[in-house]
């Protein structure tokens, strides 16, 4: 089965920050990974597939990057409706879910 | 537009069984695979199982393979999850999700509300 480990668990930040998330899976996945964006008591939405993929009506501050085993999201100019928790996704081999990170307000 | 509603949630006991159904419109629904996602409070997601558009392949999480059972109805355009022999751990909302495109392996591009599902004595 292939892991996928989010780091970090919780990151604090103030609007207009850039804020960066990695994502590492225990094997190759090339780039089949998707980002998400869950807010508290609704249902998660996606964000980047195919690693850097942005989604259509996502805004183009939201970004990925990466391929194989490391990958990242990088939110630019963070806006208040950007504080969610925030999970990847491999689909190489079945569906894994990292343990999310939860972006907070400083 | 894209729309998947859950339903038949509730209190079961432990060891007890429950259906789960998600309704889908806005979409050719026999040519995307469906999945379940399922989420503990205050967890995070959980895959638990996929079903092929024309319904002729299934796949499973090893924590519900041979308790859960996926199908679905392209004629009323529903999916559906039978869970049997629920386990207390198994408490949470579970979401119906929509694979992207065609293809075995893809992200989940539109997903339900959720309902919410509690095994407890």
């Amino acid at each position: 089965d292939i892991q996928m480990t989010q780091s970090p668990a919780t990151l604090s930040a103030s609007v207009g920050d850039r804020v960066t998330i990695s994502c590492r899976a225990s094997q190759s996945i090339s780039n089949r990974l998707a980002w998400y964006q869950q807010k508290s008591g609704k249902a998660p939405k996606v964000l980047i597939y195919k690693a850097s993929s942005l989604e259509v009506g996502v805004p183009s501050r939201f970004s990925g990057s990466g391929s194989g085993t490391e990958f990242t999201l990088t939110i630019s100019n963070l806006q208040p409706d950007d504080f969610a928790t925030y999970y990847c996704q491999q689909y190489d081999s079945y569906w894994t879910f990292g343990q999310g990170t939860k972006v907070e307000i400083k | 537009e894209v729309q998947l509603v859950e339903s038949g949630g509730g209190l079961v006991k432990p060891g007890g069984s429950l259906r789960l159904s998600c309704a889908a419109s806005g979409f050719t629904f026999s040519g995307f695979s469906m999945n379940w996602v399922r989420q503990a409070p205050g967890k995070g997601l959980e895959w638990v199982s996929l079903i092929s558009g024309g319904g002729d392949f299934m796949y499973y999480g090893d924590s519900v393979k041979g308790r859960f059972t996926i199908s679905r109805d392209n004629a009323k355009n529903s999916v559906f999850l039978q869970m049997n022999n629920l386990r207390v751990e198994e408490t949470g909302v579970y979401y119906c999700a929509r694979s992207r495109g065609v293809g075995a392996y893809r992200d989940f591009d539109s997903w339900g509300q959720g309902t919410l599902v509690t095994v407890s004595s």
